[in-house]
């Protein structure tokens, strides 16, 4: 009964390939995000959908292309890994964006490990 | 869009003494500042907020403390436990953008 679920948790890859992370939340929230943590731990926005519409974009290579195909759900897609993608990215949802009160709740996060 | 700079970015503390962890934000508009906890390789998870029509608030030993008009805000962990050992971030909202801006964390250590 996992709130916020992301598979895989590790993931190790060559440069180069392609891969997706997928999120699915079951708090009936209206907004997901996707988070990317280095490895000096700064947590950074990279997209938000409300109700399957991108709300947030921030400035992220084009290679990676996020997915809502329903609002319990949010994928990431990340064409053409580089070695400076390895992080640990976090899905994460909320009641409705980031209005007064509304707590985010947190993936277990993803390792992506590219070599 | 909103800037949130967070100190220290590393403190180490007996057992039981305080902790406190500073932040600044640059948009005076913010009206929401929670504070996230993260545990060696967990997720970060909520553990207080305050918004801006309020100054302090606590629960048992964790405190938060707001000044709008200065543009910061402080996270007090009083009768520290190893088990506070955790990367700590604060957060305020961006109004522009509607969404959270983080600190860039700061690492407490309390030692035995």
């Amino acid at each position: 009964d996992t709130a916020v679920s992301q598979t895989p948790k590790y993931l190790v890859t060559q440069m180069g390939n392609d891969k997706s992370i997928k999120c699915e939340q079951n708090l009936g929230h209206d907004t997901m995000y996707w988070y990317k943590q280095d490895s000096k731990k700064f947590l950074k926005i990279m997209f938000s959908y409300n109700n399957k519409e991108l709300i947030i974009n921030e400035t992220v290579p084009n290679r990676f292309s996020p997915k809502s195909p329903d609002k319990a759900h949010l994928n990431l897609h990340i064409n053409s890994l580089e070695l400076g993608d390895s992080a640990v990215y976090f899905c994460a949802s909320s009641p409705r964006g980031t209005t007064v009160g509304n707590t985010i709740y947190f993936g277990e996060g993803s390792w992506l490990t590219v070599v | 869009g909103e800037n949130v700079e967070q100190h220290p970015s590393t403190l180490s503390v007996q057992e039981g003494d305080s902790a406190v962890i500073k932040c600044t934000y640059s948009d005076s508009a913010s009206n929401y500042f929670p504070w996230y906890k993260q545990e060696l390789g967990k997720r970060p998870q909520l553990i207080i907020d305050i918004r801006s029509n309020v100054g302090e608030k606590k629960d048992q030993r964790i405190a938060v403390t707001l000044n709008k008009t200065a543009k910061h805000f402080s996270l007090h962990i009083t009768e520290t436990q190893p088990e506070d050992s955790a990367v700590y971030f604060c957060a305020a909202r961006d109004t522009g953008f509607q969404k959270l801006v983080f600190g860039t964390g700061t690492r407490l250590l309390v030692s035995p």
